[in-house]
């Protein structure tokens, strides 16, 4: 079956650690995305990537780090530069296609809590 | 700036119909997605506009009016399992990225 996997579902760290969230699909994608979403509030866009060893910054990058260095996979590392970083973290993928509408399919979600 | 207005919450009677409205104001515009969201889980894909009139898929219809900046998304003999967070988000044509409402909460009482 193909899809997006993310790990662990829910995740507990102390405040000042630094913690990585995986995000690993099988769609044969080309684009990845890391979204953060807290309760009241539209997806916000942390990172995104369209490309092996090539992302950019997304609206809430700060504190926040990323890398793409195979295609199936897209890590997420929230450091401990990150102010407020308790909220549920969507991954997800799509194709990269001129003219086609290139939805994204999203993972599960990663619950992080940070007492 | 960019903005994309969707009711809280809204609640409905199962069999019914039910009409979710977004509206929008973004500096460019590529399409229109909805994604239904249950609580906890993942967004899932419902529908795609980026063409004026209605797109209809089962009990599921989408309406897109660029000129108003207006969609909304039409549920009909609604079930139980319809109860879910409703999200409509906008492609950008700049970068290809999608811009997220905060999504409607729908209720549905027996």
């Amino acid at each position: 079956d193909g899809g997006i996997t993310q790990s662990p579902k829910y995740l507990f760290r102390k405040e000042g650690q630094n913690v990585t969230l995986s995000c690993e699909q099988n769609l044969n994608h080309d684009a990845m995305y890391w979204y953060r979403q807290d309760p009241g509030q539209g997806l916000r866009l942390i990172y995104y990537s369209q490309i092996v060893n090539d992302f950019q910054k997304g609206d809430i990058a700060e504190g926040y780090s990323v890398s793409r260095e195979k295609k199936e996979s897209f890590p997420l590392t929230v450091t401990s530069a990150q102010k407020n970083p308790t909220a549920f973290y969507l991954c997800a993928s799509s194709a990269w296609e001129e003219g086609t509408r290139n939805e994204q399919y999203f993972g599960p979600g990663t619950r992080l809590t940070v007492t | 700036g960019q903005n994309i207005d969707q009711p809280t919450e809204m609640t409905a009677t199962e069999g019914a119909i039910v009409q979710i409205n977004c509206t929008y104001q973004t500096s460019g515009f590529n399409g229109l997605f909805w994604y239904q969201q249950h609580a906890g889980e993942a967004p899932t894909f419902l529908s795609y506009n980026v063409l004026d009139g209605l797109e209809e898929k089962g009990r599921f219809s989408s309406f897109l009016s660029r000129s108003k900046g207006y969609s909304y998304l039409l549920l009909k003999e609604l079930q139980m399992k319809d109860s879910a967070s409703y999200l409509c988000a906008v492609l950008q044509d700049s970068n290809y990225q999608l811009i997220w409402g905060a999504g409607t909460k729908l209720i549905i009482k027996p």
